[in-house]
């Protein structure tokens, strides 16, 4: 089953703006990732962030984190045609293996 | 260097039918871990290697097996297939991942399953 849920499911927006994103989750965790996903294929790592970390940049990418919510945000400046993908968020609790839960993904379309 | 890799691409095999994906990790990663990822969902963890030694298994019947070999490399085997099985199979590396709960995973591109 998946581990929470992701805001909106799907958002279309124009080249330029930004995008935000949340994510809630359920349990304790160690840290939560944020994945992009292109028509189908793998999976690739956008950034980390640590449970003790309150926000975390990475270029045009700041993701925060809310522990005492157990809710995340990715948000995404100056959008471009090329960010049009799936984000899937991914909490991770290390129990002697680091297992990561995935949301069910928020479907990103920019439009030019 | 090459990042995670895996085989094939694609498969399509019948109802009963038993298949092996293969998958090798990034250089440098000793840990591997396999999802499946369902049309329009996100992926669910199926098992996670570690030391050839299976660490963690998601909710995943019997039929899902799986074996790491001395390189790191890895195979998933699903047996008796079922139409429900299709789906996209991710096989993810990181370094020494069950030693701590900070390590990033890096996923292949997946192979795409389809059971008729």
């Amino acid at each position: 089953s998946q581990q929470g849920e992701e805001d909106p499911q799907a958002l279309s927006i124009q080249e330029g703006e930004n995008a935000t994103m949340n994510c809630s989750y359920k349990t304790s965790i160690n840290n939560l990732q944020w994945y992009r996903q292109n028509s189908g294929r793998g999976l690739v790592h956008l950034i980390l962030i640590r449970s003790n970390e309150r926000e975390k940049h990475s270029g045009r990418l700041r993701v925060t984190l809310d522990t005492s919510k157990k809710s995340s945000s990715l948000l995404i400046t100056a959008s471009r045609a090329a960010d049009t993908a799936s984000y899937f968020c991914a909490t991770a609790l290390f129990q002697g293996a680091q297992k990561l839960v995935f949301g069910q993904g928020t479907r990103l379309t920019i439009n030019p | 260097d090459a990042g995670v890799t895996q085989s094939p691409t694609h498969l399509i095999k019948t109802r009963g039918q038993q298949v092996t994906l293969r998958c090798s990790p990034k250089s440098g990663h000793d840990t591997v871990s396999w999802y499946q990822q369902a049309l329009g969902q996100g992926p669910q963890f199926i098992f996670q290697y570690y030391e050839e030694e299976e660490r963690q298994r998601g909710n995943f019947p019997d039929r899902f097996s799986g074996h790491q070999f001395p390189n790191y490399s890895s195979e998933l085997n699903v047996n008796a297939l079922l139409l429900g099985d299709s789906a996209l199979y991710l096989c993810a590396s990181c370094p020494l991942g069950w030693t701590s709960g900070y390590n990033e995973q890096f996923f292949g591109p997946g192979t795409r399953l389809t059971v008729l």
